[in-house]
């Protein structure tokens, strides 16, 4: 079966700290990767997603992934986080279609 | 980007009884989505709905429970049904990106609890 896992569940870190979130997956073949974040209280927003082409992608407020498909993973990089950063960060990908596979997210805590 | 409304926001139900909860997007869209996400879990997709068709359920999820409609490209409907405390969750239905890439956009949610 096709999944999403997300080895971090709870993340504290002091701000200016660098983010690095896991993300893996099971999918063979063509995939499509997104991180999506939930502010406390807000609706999921898409951070970032990956289709094809550089395995590098930048996605808003800093927040970059690399696809390593030799790992099967997709994690979640920022330089120096924020209070502001404070979410939930979902890891989330797909083979054909449009059915989403989600991670089991990962709560990050910012301390000021 | 597409913009998604739902309504309501969120309710407090009581063991039995029904809710349903709309689903508004500002364009056309060819799929919605209905999600679940259970406090302190993840997101579970619930069911496609396609407009002019039947929804299709996930695994673990049947009509009876969660029927849908989705009368047009712009709106759909979820219904939980006979709802018990198991039943409280958010509800989330998101919308395609017109593409085949899975980007999806997500409604704000309706958090709902039974109690």
């Amino acid at each position: 079966a096709q999944s999403v896992s997300q080895h971090n569940h709870h993340v504290i870190l002091s701000e200016a700290a660098s983010l690095e979130l896991g993300c893996n997956y099971s999918y063979g073949g063509t995939v499509n990767l997104f991180w999506y974040v939930q502010y406390p209280g807000q609706h999921l927003q898409l951070l970032l997603k990956y289709f094809s082409g550089d395995p590098l992608v930048k996605g808003i407020k800093g927040f970059e992934a690399e696809f390593i498909k030799s790992k099967f993973s997709f994690n979640l990089r920022k330089p120096s986080v924020q209070w502001s950063d404070t979410a939930e960060y979902f890891c989330a990908g797909s083979k054909e279609g449009n059915m989403l596979t989600f991670g089991g997210g990962t709560r990050l805590m910012v301390k000021p | 980007s597409a913009v998604i409304s739902q309504k309501p926001s969120r309710d407090i139900c009581q063991r039995g009884t029904s809710l349903t909860i709309q689903c508004q997007v500002d364009s056309q869209v060819t799929m919605m989505f209905w999600y679940r996400q259970q406090p302190g879990q993840s997101l579970t997709l619930i069911a496609t709905a396609n407009q002019g068709s039947e929804a299709t359920y996930e695994s673990g999820f049947v009509i009876d429970k969660f029927p849908i409609s989705r009368p047009n490209l712009t709106f759909s409907t979820l219904t939980v049904s006979n709802m018990s405390p198991e039943d409280s969750s958010i509800y989330l239905c998101s919308v395609d990106s017109q593409g085949l890439t899975s980007e999806q956009y997500f409604g704000p949610g309706t958090r709902l609890t039974v109690t």
